[in-house]
Formats: C-alpha cells, sequence, structure tokens
C-alpha cells in the first residue's frame, strides 16, 4: 500500500508569513498532484507534477517534485487569509493496480489571521 | 462550461437502508471517479469508471458498487448502509487517458447515516 505522509497536519499563521507543506513517501510516483478544499466543497487542483526535480509556480506558490519522484513541497509566500483551506497532495502511478486511483495525504489544514 | 455536478448535495439515511448518489463529469469527460472522505480518515479511492466500465476499485466491500452510463454519467450505490458509511462522497472527472493529470472534483454529496 502506497502512503503519502504530509505534514504538518495544522499551520497557524499571521498574514504576511511565509510556510511550507511537506508531502513524503517510500514510493516512487509518476505523478503528484496539490490540491486546496474549502469546507463544503470539492478538492481543486492547484498544479500536477510528473518529472523529478520539476519546479511550479502560481503566483505566490512554489511547488517542488523531488528528484526521486518520492516526495513534494509547497510553498507559500506572504500568506493571505485568502489561503486559508485544506491543502491535500495526492499521487499516482501510471500502472498496474494503482493505475487511474489518487492516494491522498492526510491534509494540511492552514490558517491565515489577518 | 459546468463543473461536475452530484445531487443529491446532502442526505440522512438509516443504517440497513440503500442509497443512491449521482454525478454528472465535464463535458468531453469520459473518466468518473468516486472518493469518500470520512473524518479523520482522508480521501480514500472508491471507484474509477471510463467508457461505460469498471477500470479500477478501491479496498471497500461490494456493498459499495456503481455504474456508467453512455452518456459518461455515474451513479454510486452502496447497499446495507452502516454508520461509518457516513462521509462526504466526492465525484471527479478527467479527459479520456488522463487519470494521472489531475481530476475535477464535484462539491460532494453529505450522507448521514443515523
Amino acid at each position: 500500500t502506497q502512503l503519502l505522509e504530509q505534514s504538518p497536519q495544522f499551520l497557524s499563521i499571521q498574514e504576511g508569513e511565509n510556510l511550507t507543506v511537506y508531502c513524503n513517501s517510500s514510493s516512487v510516483f509518476s505523478s503528484l498532484q496539490w490540491y486546496r478544499q474549502e469546507p463544503g466543497e470539492g478538492p481543486v487542483l492547484l498544479v500536477t507534477v510528473v518529472t523529478g526535480g520539476e519546479v511550479k509556480k502560481l503566483k505566490r506558490l512554489t511547488f517542488q517534485f523531488g528528484d526521486a519522484r518520492k516526495d513534494s513541497s509547497l510553498h507559500i509566500t506572504a500568506a493571505q487569509p485568502g489561503d486559508t483551506g485544506l491543502y491535500l497532495c495526492a499521487a499516482s502511478n501510471a500502472g498496474g493496480t494503482s493505475y487511474g486511483k489518487l492516494t491522498f495525504g492526510q491534509g494540511t489544514i492552514l490558517t491565515v489571521h489577518p | 462550461e459546468a463543473g461536475v455536478t452530484q445531487s443529491p448535495t446532502h442526505l440522512i439515511k438509516t443504517r440497513g437502508q440503500q442509497v443512491t448518489l449521482r454525478c454528472s463529469p465535464i463535458s468531453g469527460h469520459t473518466s468518473v471517479y468516486w472518493y469518500q472522505q470520512a473524518l479523520g480518515l482522508g480521501l480514500q479511492f472508491l471507484l474509477w469508471y471510463d467508457e461505460g466500465e469498471e477500470r479500477n476499485r478501491g479496498n471497500f466491500p461490494p456493498r459499495f458498487s456503481g455504474r456508467q452510463f453512455p452518456n459518461y454519467s455515474s451513479e454510486l450505490n452502496v447497499n446495507a448502509l452502516e454508520l461509518e458509511d457516513s462521509a462526504l462522497y466526492l465525484c471527479a472527472s478527467s479527459l479520456p487517458g488522463a487519470p494521472n493529470y489531475g481530476y475535477t472534483f464535484g462539491s460532494g454529496t453529505r450522507l448521514t447515516v443515523v
């Protein structure tokens, strides 16, 4: 069973601070995705990374896929209250019994205080 | 463009009853996925349907089943409901042949079993 460990579970910061969320596994994945979920809604895809070492930027969010494709990080610069939400990493493999199935981390609940 | 739509949004059922949840994917998406998001357990993969066929299944008992219709919409059926089936049931869709590049989720159906 492939497991994704996310840390930290909870993060409470002030507006303007920077933060990093980590997603780690002992397994190699063909792709990894980050989602953000707000209460009462489904997760919304932020980014997909597929190449080891890949870095993608989305405004104040920077996503990195580890060289060995086993881990990833999400860095937010100058957090804003609108960034508050549940951040989920999810990974998949291209073949075998895991094809089409995303394995999700437990999530990081981020609260940004004004 | 309409997103992934799910119905109903909320549902209360009694233990032992049966329930049917419905999902309409984004136009052009042929794959539909079902996930269970129970409190404290994160998102767990239930089922993947593509082109009317079940392609993969998560570690859930046979009383969880579903189907996909020719218009690619899908139903999730849960028989003999148990209290621990209380959860947010999320449906997602993706483009053909691209299950590893990210899903679009619906807002979910909140099922409460009493």
